[in-house]
Formats: C-alpha cells, structure tokens, sequence
C-alpha cells in the first residue's frame, strides 16, 4: 500500500544537526513532488519544504531558509531533510508528505526535541 | 507569502448539525490551489478537499468545499462524532505554501 515512514527524530542539544529521513513505498516516488511539514507541540501545522520530482525544483518557509536542507534519492525512494543550528523553536512533529494536488499521502511523523 | 486566516478558532457544535468552516487569503489563490485537512490528537492530517471544491478519494459527500479569489469555505453538512477535529487550509497556488492556524470543531 502507499505508504510513508519518517525516521531520524530524536533529542537534540541547541546548535546541533541532524538528518531525517522519509522512505516511501506503493506508488512510483519518483513522479511526485514532496513536502516536509511540521507541528510543534500543541501548534499548527507548518510547511517547511519541497521539492520536485528530480530534485532540481526546491523552495523554503522564510522561518527556515538557510538551516534546513531538503534532497531526495529517486533510487532509494526516500526524502531527507538536513536541520543545522536546531533551537528550541524546532522541536515538533516532522512529517513528510506527497503532493498532487494537495498533500494526499502523509507519513506519521517524526519528534524532534531539542533540549540541554 | 499568502497568509491564511481560519475562523472560528473554535466551532461547538452537536452531532447532526452543519458546520461551516472559514479560509480567508491575504491575496488571490491562483487557480484555486487550496486544500483541506483534517486532523484528529495524535494522528498525521487527512486530505479533505483539493483544488477548493474537489473531495480527495474516500472522503465522505458530507464535507464540501468551496469559494474562489480569496474566500474559501468547507462545509459539514451533518456533523458525525468522528468529524469532531481540527480543521486546516493549505494553499498551493503561490511559493511558499501555507497552512491557516486551524479551526477547532468541538462537541
């Protein structure tokens, strides 16, 4: 079945890094655009990134330009979203997401804390 | 960016009744690119409506979109317990993309 699986959160100390990583699988990953979302605990919901079909077409919230780096590997069917200089403001659920036309495939998220 | 407002914050409704949900743009939404989520606690948001009026595949004919321009509405006709939830509008028609601040339904 469609499926998407977010991997990679975890508690993170203030100005470190990290990779998180989305696998998808049942439908050919490498037609779509995909999305990188995420919520903070008790907040909305928050568009991050994406990025085209073969990687080439990529854009940024203003609130994370310059720290967040998204890529995709076609031949791995996965996503990746690279985070430098994490804050306490980035802790929150990371979800991935296909889009056609909308979101229409969600993964169920990864938890990224950031905390001393 | 386009900024999104959803109103109300909070619906209280009951089972059976009719909601209506509000989506209000800062600036047009090209081609109508705006969608709907739903999303319960703990659970990824579910793709309502895309394109304004367009149900996604399996979405009960109770919830409906509409609106164009700058207004936009869903609407839940007769409210079912599984429907109490909050509620999102995306925009896709103008980079970036943006999500309104939600709107709860609540029994």
């Amino acid at each position: 079945q469609v499926q998407l699986v977010e991997s990679g959160g975890g508690l993170v100390k203030p100005g470190g890094s990290l990779k998180l990583s989305c696998a998808a699988s049942g439908f050919k990953f490498r037609d779509y655009y995909m999305n990188w979302i995420r919520q903070a605990p008790g907040k909305g919901l928050e568009w991050i990134s994406y990025i085209g079909s073969d990687g080439t077409t990529i854009s940024y919230a203003d609130s994370v330009r310059g720290r967040f780096t998204v890529s995709r590997d076609n031949a791995k069917n996965s996503l990746y979203l690279q985070i430098y200089s994490l804050s306490a403001e980035d802790t929150a659920v990371y979800y991935c997401a296909r889009d056609y036309g909308g979101m229409d495939v969600w993964g169920r998220g990864t938890t990224v804390t950031v905390s001393s | 960016e386009i900024v999104l407002t959803q109103s109300p914050g909070t619906l209280s409704l009951s089972p059976g009744e009719r909601a209506t949900l509000s989506c209000r743009a800062s600036q047009t939404v090209s081609s109508s690119y705006l969608a709907w989520y739903q999303q319960k606690p703990g659970q990824a948001p579910r793709l309502l409506i895309f394109a304004a009026s367009n149900r996604a595949t399996g979405i009960p004919d109770r919830f409906s979109g509409s609106g164009s321009g700058a207004d936009f509405t869903l609407t839940i006709t007769r409210l079912e317990p599984e429907d109490f939830a909050v509620y999102y509008c995306q925009q896709y028609g103008g980079s970036p993309w943006t999500f309104g601040q939600g709107t709860k339904v609540e029994i």
